[in-house]
């Protein structure tokens, strides 16, 4: 199977401005989770999303936004860039995501790496 | 709020040498998962552990979860150039807002 895909990898920004991220989950995965990672916080959970639903949100200014389509492909959005946005943002998809607690595998994608001057 | 927390930050081992990490948690954890992640790469994940004390093994790394579920550790023997790259905890959150908690990583560095 295909792994995970995140378009595009690599994508320069000037603060105000927006941007959409794609992700492309495993076959079959029907949840897909996105993370912030940066050298000064780590890896930080923005959200989930479920057939289509928002499962699960971490603790992201509303700037911060995802959706997920029928065919379990997810985006998200972040809107009035800052400078602290830049960082690395991995997509990570798992078979059911099942909710509390956690326990499902997730399989990263490569990561976009955002820069916002 | 709840905290995982991993140490050492970095480790800097000469390759044939033995490399433990730790993951301790502010909380019981349900389970605990481990990644790793290359340089330049993606968080590529190794195993979950479940059970309180359980301990599973993949060839030179040895991963164990503590009795009381707030702690773990991976233990890599006879390192290669080819375990280089940050090690991650990752239990499930409490919270809302925490889906799953990553503790900030382990550098590991071999040196040939």
């Amino acid at each position: 199977k295909a792994g995970v895909t995140q378009t595009p990898r690599y994508l320069i920004k000037t603060r105000g401005q927006q941007v959409t991220l794609s992700c492309s989950p495993i076959s079959g995965h029907r949840s897909v989770s996105w993370y912030q990672q940066t050298p000064g916080q780590g890896l930080q959970f923005l959200f989930e999303y479920f057939s289509e639903t928002q499962r699960n949100k971490g603790n992201f200014p509303g700037r911060f936004s995802g959706r997920q389509f029928s065919n379990s492909r997810s985006e998200m959005n972040v809107s009035t860039l800052e400078l602290g946005d830049s960082a690395l943002y991995l997509c990570a998809s798992s078979p059911t995501g099942q909710g509390r607690p956690f326990t499902d595998t997730q399989y990263f994608g490569p990561g976009t790496r955002l820069t916002v001057l | 709020g709840q905290q995982v927390m991993q140490i050492p930050q970095y480790q800097h081992v000469q390759e044939g040498e033995d490399f433990t990490t730790y993951c301790n948690s502010s909380t019981t954890l349900s389970n605990i998962q481990w990644y790793k992640q290359r340089p330049g790469g993606h968080p590529v994940f190794l195993i979950q552990l479940v059970k309180s004390g359980e301990v599973k093994k993949q060839k030179r790394l040895t991963f164990q979860f503590g009795e009381a579920k707030k702690n773990s550790s991976l233990h890599i023997t006879a390192t290669q150039t080819t375990d280089v790259g940050t090690y991650f905890c990752a239990g499930p959150g409490e919270t809302s807002y925490d889906k799953v908690i990553f503790g900030p990583g382990t550098s590991l560095s071999v040196i040939p």
